[in-house]
């Protein structure tokens, strides 16, 4: 497609189960970057990959979450073992990398933990 | 540890007004983006500078690396303009980290 597109939209899960969000970049971009945002909030840094390779992952709250890219296109976000606390809508972005070229953003998936 | 400040955060203008929404960032940076997020929810790039000023239509951004500050100027302001903008800073040691303000809530009405 022509923007990055995530999966699902929507989830909402229980309290203790883990989930796998998804996120496929634009065609041909570099880097890929996950951002969480609670309500009425600013964005906030999970990690970012170039290609395949993990280069930063301070962002993780703790070690419930990983993210992978294995083939440098596609990547997954996953929550283990979910809290209430891990509600909010988990955006993707991606560009041509380096740091010098501009964002897409996908439209983010409203994760509800219950 | 790097902090983004914005300011105001809420914003309210008559349509045809000039608007300013100001940023300023504590470290060293080597981009800084303006993001807009619409009242759906989307967020769309408006600019990413690192020096000097950029425009594209009604806006225009502007940097001031000494002073660590930016500045979005919204030109001859519209309703649709209604949305939040946010600041966005990447840090000079290599990451492309980016550390977010909290956003600018401007409502233009008619």
């Amino acid at each position: 497609g022509a923007g990055v597109s995530q999966s699902p939209r929507y989830k909402v899960t229980k309290r203790g189960q883990d989930v796998a969000l998804r996120c496929d970049p634009i065609s041909g971009h570099v880097s890929l970057y996950w951002y969480r945002q609670a309500l009425g909030q600013g964005p906030e840094f999970l990690t970012y990959f170039n290609y395949e390779a993990q280069q930063d992952k301070s962002g993780l709250p703790n070690d419930r979450f990983s993210a992978e890219r294995p083939e440098g296109s596609i990547s997954t976000l996953t929550i283990q073992r979910t809290e209430q606390r891990d509600s909010a809508m988990y955006r993707c972005a991606s560009s041509f990398g380096q740091g010098n070229s501009p964002l897409h953003f996908g439209n983010g998936t409203r994760l509800t933990v219950t | 540890k790097n902090e983004v400040e914005q300011s105001p955060q809420n914003l309210t203008a008559q349509e045809g007004e000039f608007i300013t929404i100001n940023c300023s960032y504590s470290v060293g940076i080597s981009a800084l983006h303006w993001l807009q997020q619409h009242p759906g929810g989307g967020i769309v790039s408006l600019f990413m500078l690192s020096s000097g000023k950029k425009k594209h239509g009604r806006l225009i951004a502007t940097i001031n690396i000494q002073e660590k500050h930016s500045s979005l100027h919204i030109t001859a302001s519209h309703p649709r303009d209604s949305a939040v903008y946010i600041c966005a800073v990447q840090g000079d040691g290599g990451s492309e980290k980016l550390v977010f303000g909290k956003g600018t809530k401007l409502t233009v009405n008619p």
